[in-house]
């Protein structure tokens, strides 16, 4: 089993949408999580952070944890063209003692 | 210039080589990593470092080299590439080992033929 999963995709969205990215993780001790975007054929670049149960809201982007389910969400509200990417859960494992693990990521593609 | 870099950002190289990927980063940050990204495993992490002289073994490090002997500076070098060694490879930097969202730099593509 993965430390982090995700549905490769492509998850295709029309614009306006509202986009639903998940994420699974195995160690129960994970206490950061977060989420990075990477164009194609450029760096990952981090969009939004979580640490505790609950939504966190960041613009149009909310980050949902549920610790308990070991799952991780990311969505985007009014999906845009732009928005069209790979989308990476990363998490931190073993209570912090450890670096970042990724997941293989999500494609989004947002249909204009 | 502010931030993190990587150099050379492509790299063609022979089977057998030793071939050296360069890191620099301005902010002081205590931690660097370098990662892999190959199609089908994501990023997967080769070695980090949490300050000067003070380096770690990731999931993938075998056939790698690291060093930092500066805070700044964190090389990667392949002691004898090999073809499973063509991959994008990210360096980062943070201010901690997880509380904290990883800064990447723009990657380095290299090739072994």
């Amino acid at each position: 089993q993965k430390e982090v999963e995700q549905n490769s995709g492509p998850l295709s969205v029309p614009e306006g949408a509202i986009a639903s990215l998940n994420c699974t993780y195995s160690d129960r001790g994970s206490q950061s999580f977060f989420w990075y975007r990477q164009y194609s054929g450029k760096s990952p670049e981090l969009i939004m952070s979580i640490y505790s149960n609950g939504d966190k809201e960041d613009g149009r982007f909310t980050a949902q944890l549920n610790k308990a389910s070991q799952y991780v969400s990311l969505l985007i509200r009014d999906s845009q063209p732009s928005d069209s990417a790979t989308y990476l859960c990363a998490v931190t494992p073993d209570t912090g003692r450890r670096a970042l693990t990724f997941g293989s990521g999500t494609r989004l593609q947002v249909q204009p | 210039d502010a931030g993190i870099t990587q150099s050379p950002r492509y790299k063609i190289t022979e089977t057998g080589r030793q071939v050296t990927l360069m890191c620099h980063q301005t902010w002081s940050h205590s931690y660097m990593f370098w990662y892999r990204q190959d199609l089908g495993h994501g990023l997967r992490l080769i070695y980090y470092s949490a300050a000067a002289d003070i380096t770690d073994k990731g999931e993938v490090p075998d056939g790698y080299v690291v060093s930092r002997s500066k805070t700044e500076n964190f090389p990667l070098t392949l002691e004898s590439a090999t073809r499973s060694q063509t991959s994008v490879y990210f360096c980062a930097s943070s201010e901690s080992l997880g509380n904290y969202g990883y800064t990447f730099g723009s990657g380095t593509r290299l090739t072994v033929v």
